[in-house]
């Protein structure tokens, strides 16, 4: 069946460091992937999308290539902010299925100054 | 309304009573989750409704947990008998494929806590 697998966290990271959480999945069509993020007290909310292969999603300076060849949607940000601390999420919907939707367990990240 | 909402958003029970948590999803979405998000946990799938058809209940954790979908809008999550294992976040979310988008937009979450 579909899945989605991501990075186990926490990380942490210095502000202006190099972001990368790494996300693949397992599909039986063709799959758009998501990125959400959560920020600490708030409600899920979309961060970035690609709907087909070779697609970028950006959003916030945040950026994710959808990869059919390596099945991997990584995000990865050039400089992260303290206001860049969240929990991110990878999910995949699936048509074939039924637009269901797989999630990631979420990767915490924590920037500190 | 401009967004899917979720009440209560907060709720305290006691072990052993029933609870609902209610969705409004965006006006127009055919598709409605409900996930569960116990601290520093993922989300866990419950319950996928997608217009008409019949409800994909394979997330549901026990027969104490049920829900509903009433004229394809809003939805009740139920759960019986709580338990103090059941205290999570529970988000709603509505999505819709007609709309040209298959994107979720999650309501605030009801957070639950059993005592």
């Amino acid at each position: 069946g579909d899945s989605v697998t991501q990075m186990e966290g926490p990380v942490t990271l210095s502000e202006e460091a190099f972001l990368t959480i790494n996300c693949t999945y397992t599909a039986t069509g063709y799959p758009s992937l998501f990125w959400y993020v959560q920020y600490p007290g708030e409600g899920l909310q979309l961060l970035l999308k690609a709907t087909k292969a070779d697609d970028k999603g950006s959003n916030k300076g945040f950026e994710a290539t959808y990869r059919k060849e390596t099945t991997s949607f990584h995000l990865e940000k050039g400089s992260v902010q303290v206001s860049d601390s969240a929990v991110y999420f990878c999910a995949l919907s699936d048509l074939d299925t039924g637009n269901q939707f797989y999630f990631g367990t979420g990767t915490s990240l924590t920037v500190i100054p | 309304g401009a967004g899917v909402s979720q009440s209560p958003s907060n709720k305290v029970t006691e072990k052993g009573k029933d609870v609902e948590l209610r969705c409004d999803p965006i006006s127009g979405h055919t598709a409605l989750y409900w996930y569960r998000q116990s601290l520093g946990q993922g989300l866990e799938f419950l319950i996928y409704f997608q217009g008409n058809s019949a409800p994909d209940k394979s997330g549901l954790p026990s027969d104490r947990f049920s829900a509903e979908r009433t004229g394809g809008s809003v939805s009740t999550l139920t759960i019986q008998r709580t338990q103090q294992e059941d205290s999570a976040v529970y988000l709603c979310a509505s999505s819709s494929i007609l709309a040209g988008t298959d994107t979720q937009y999650f309501g605030p979450g009801t957070r639950l806590t059993v005592l």
